[in-house]
């Protein structure tokens, strides 16, 4: 069974610009979360998703933002980018965060913002 | 607030040396706790899903306990490939993990 992939793997961008990234969760999960990782903040939570509806958010701004399709694939968005929103950029699946909450997670997305 | 805390942050080891990584958590109503490695440059990899205190899971050189307050990571005869970042991360109920700072374990051959 694939795992969890993401795309892009790398990205640079300049402040004030905005980026998309992109996941593909294992097939059959249908609960994809973000995570945002960096060295002073280790992993931090910014939502998850079931059935195309955000099921929870974490303490992000608004500039952040997601959403899920039908097929249980997901995005987000991140808009005006700052220094700061230099990161690793995970993403998890699970067959449903609340049945189960094991998560598998891709092999991250690392933005560069300059 | 959900805090998970683990010690020590970094430790070294000689191949062989066994030893144990420490998670402490406070949560009220834990659901998980969860143990994951993580290589530099990529995502975190799923090790252990533990439910209750007492419980116990093995995986090779790897163990995971769970106490009401602690997790423990026992590392028995590791070898140079064990060498990576171990996060802790409990699940409380709301649809997400709450992680730890990790701890960077480096196993000298």
């Amino acid at each position: 069974k694939a795992g969890v992939t993401q795309t892009p793997r790398y990205l640079i961008k300049t402040r004030g610009q905005q980026v998309t990234l992109s996941c593909s969760p294992i097939s059959g999960h249908r609960s994809v979360s973000w995570y945002q990782q960096t060295p002073g903040q280790g992993l931090q939570f910014l939502f998850e998703y079931f059935s195309e509806t955000q099921r929870n958010k974490g303490n992000f701004p608004g500039r952040f933002s997601g959403r899920q399709f039908s097929n249980s694939r997901s995005e987000m968005n991140v808009s005006t980018l700052e220094l700061g929103d230099s990161a690793l950029y995970l993403c998890a699946s699970s067959l449903d965060f609340r049945a189960g909450p094991t998560q598998y997670f891709g092999p991250g997305t690392r933005l560069t913002v300059l | 607030e959900d805090q998970v805390t683990q010690s020590p942050e970094a430790l070294r080891l000689q191949e062989g040396e066994s030893s144990s990584l420490n998670c402490s958590y406070t949560v009220s109503g834990l659901r998980g706790l969860f143990w994951y490695r993580q290589d530099p440059g990529k995502g975190p990899e799923f090790l252990f899903t533990l439910y209750s205190a007492g419980e116990e899971k093995e995986k090779e050189r790897l163990k995971a306990t769970l106490t009401k307050k602690e997790s423990f990571l026992h590392i028995t005869a590791p070898k140079p490939e064990d060498s990576a970042t171990y996060l802790c991360a409990v699940h409380r109920g709301a649809q997400k993990l709450v992680f730890g700072q990790g701890t960077r374990l480096t196993i000298n051959p």
